[in-house]
């Protein structure tokens, strides 16, 4: 079964960008029967879906980020990576990484990474 | 705020049978499939029910989900003190294009 690790800065100033690294263990990122993606949990709050990405690089966002999302994939180093431009302090949050079931945006999260709080403070 | 709505809270005590509820709407819950996931304190969220009611496996049948037109239930029996999470609902919405989820309900076992 996949393991999945997100790394990356916990705190960001705001109005710069939000930048997060998935690396996945115990399966290829390249795998043709599932999707990758981002979810992100405000301190004490639901869920919030941010993005999903294939190893073909094809990608969906959440229309309500979509116009400061990015989600890419570095398929030799397996791993995908996701950057969200000019941060606020609501977006602070726990950010975790996840694979869908397979290869469908509307199938369900079965693997998660542990997940990174990430905090938009000067 | 969530697209979907769930309750807050929820209690119960070693035993009983509980239940959490969730509401959406026709694009979201009425058109396709509700997930829920558990998440216990600390911890990422752990897929428990998908497809509206079946559980991966590993997950005790004391849990089961439920869909009538746009709302769903996720039940669980014989309460035991470990459930004690925060429980999230899910769907994919066809409108938005996107996933949406409840804003989870915290379940304490007395």
């Amino acid at each position: 079964q996949p393991q999945l690790q997100e790394s990356g800065p916990g705190l960001v100033k705001p109005s710069e960008t939000l930048s997060l690294t998935c690396t996945v263990s115990g399966g290829s990122i390249s795998s043709s029967s599932y999707l990758w993606g981002w979810i992100r949990q405000p301190p004490g709050k639901g869920l919030e879906w941010v993005g999903t990405i294939f190893y073909s690089g094809a990608t969906y966002y959440n229309p309500s980020l979509k116009s400061r999302v990015t989600i890419s994939v570095d398929t030799p180093k397996n791993l995908f990576s996701m950057k969200l431009s000019s941060v606020t302090a609501a977006d602070t949050a726990i950010y975790y990484c996840a694979r869908h079931k397979s290869n469908s945006p509307s199938e369900p999260f079965d693997y998660w990474g542990q997940g990174t709080l990430v905090t938009v403070s000067s | 705020q969530s697209v979907l709505t769930q309750s807050p809270s929820a209690s119960g005590t070693p035993g009983q049978r509980v239940t959490i509820s969730c509401s959406g709407r026709t694009s979201n819950i009425g058109n396709n499939y509700v997930y829920w996931y558990q998440q216990l304190p600390g911890t990422a969220p752990k897929l428990l029910i998908y497809g509206n009611n079946q559980r991966p496996s590993g997950v005790p049948d004391r849990f089961s989900g439920s869909k009538s037109g746009t709302s769903a239930s996720l039940a669980i029996s014989g309460l035991r003190s470990e459930d004690e999470a925060d429980y999230h609902c899910a769907a994919w919405d066809d409108g938005l294009g996107a996933w949406v989820f409840g804003g989870g309900t915290k379940l304490t076992v007395l």
